[in-house]
């Protein structure tokens, strides 16, 4: 079965210093492998995602993320974190089991970034 | 201009009740989806449709009833509202084809927080 592990509830970072926030993945097949971020009573914003290509992939808000095939891992990363990045941060992978013309996500159990200033 | 819209965005009711959430998303996509958040932040699929049509059922009790009038909508009916229930309910879109697909992200609405009392 598809899945994605984060094994870190909560992350705690000091501005200005580099965060990680990790993942795990286990695929059958290529993975697709997404991460959004959750701000406090708001949606579900995407943040960049990983199809195929170069390892390292650089989505929004300054985060990126290195996709590494033999670790199965897609952390996500942010070189100086800033306070306004606490947030609720989900890494998921997509679903390739069915054939049929759509498709789902399955998102890890989140893990909280906390930035203090 | 706001992607995927959810109303209403609170909905507190009693048990027993009958409810409905509202989704549009304006993005011309063909799919569209309904996840739930539990208390813990748990992520996880309910309903999926492709151009009207139901594709994914992820064993949702049959209280919840999806209607998609067209495919620009995908609403949420509740019936009989249990205390368990009590969840943010999220709605998302995708575009449709296996390339596109593939290539793109999911686009999530602003959440519905239901609590049933």
């Amino acid at each position: 079965a598809q899945s994605v592990a984060q094994p870190e509830d909560q992350v705690n970072v000091a501005e200005g210093n580099p965060l990680t926030v990790k993942c795990t993945y286990s695929v059958s097949g290529n993975p697709y492998l997404f991460w959004y971020v959750q701000y406090p009573n708001r949606g579900l914003q995407f943040l960049l995602k990983y199809i195929t290509g170069d390892n390292l992939v650089k989505g929004s808000y300054g985060f990126e993320a290195e996709f590494n095939k033999s670790q199965t891992s897609f952390h996500l990363k942010k070189p100086s974190a800033l306070v306004s990045d606490s947030a609720l941060y989900f890494c998921a992978v997509r679903d390739e089991t069915r054939m049929d013309s759509s498709y789902k996500l399955i998102f890890g159990s989140g893990t909280r970034l906390l930035v203090r200033p | 201009d706001t992607a995927v819209s959810q109303t209403p965005k609170y909905l507190v009711t009693q048990m027993g009740n009958d409810k409905s959430i509202k989704c549009e998303q304006n993005l011309g996509h063909d799919t569209m989806y309904w996840y739930k958040q539990d208390s813990k932040k748990f992520l996880k699929i309910m309903f999926s449709y492709n151009n009207k049509e139901l594709i994914i059922n992820e064993t949702v009790p049959n209280r919840f009833s999806p209607k998609s009038p067209d495919k620009a909508h995908l609403n949420l009916h509740i019936n009989s509202l249990e205390l368990g229930d009590s969840a943010v309910y999220f709605c998302a879109s995708s575009p449709e084809g296996t390339i596109t697909r593939r290539n793109t992200e999911a686009f999530f609405g602003q959440g519905t927080r239901l609590t049933v009392v």
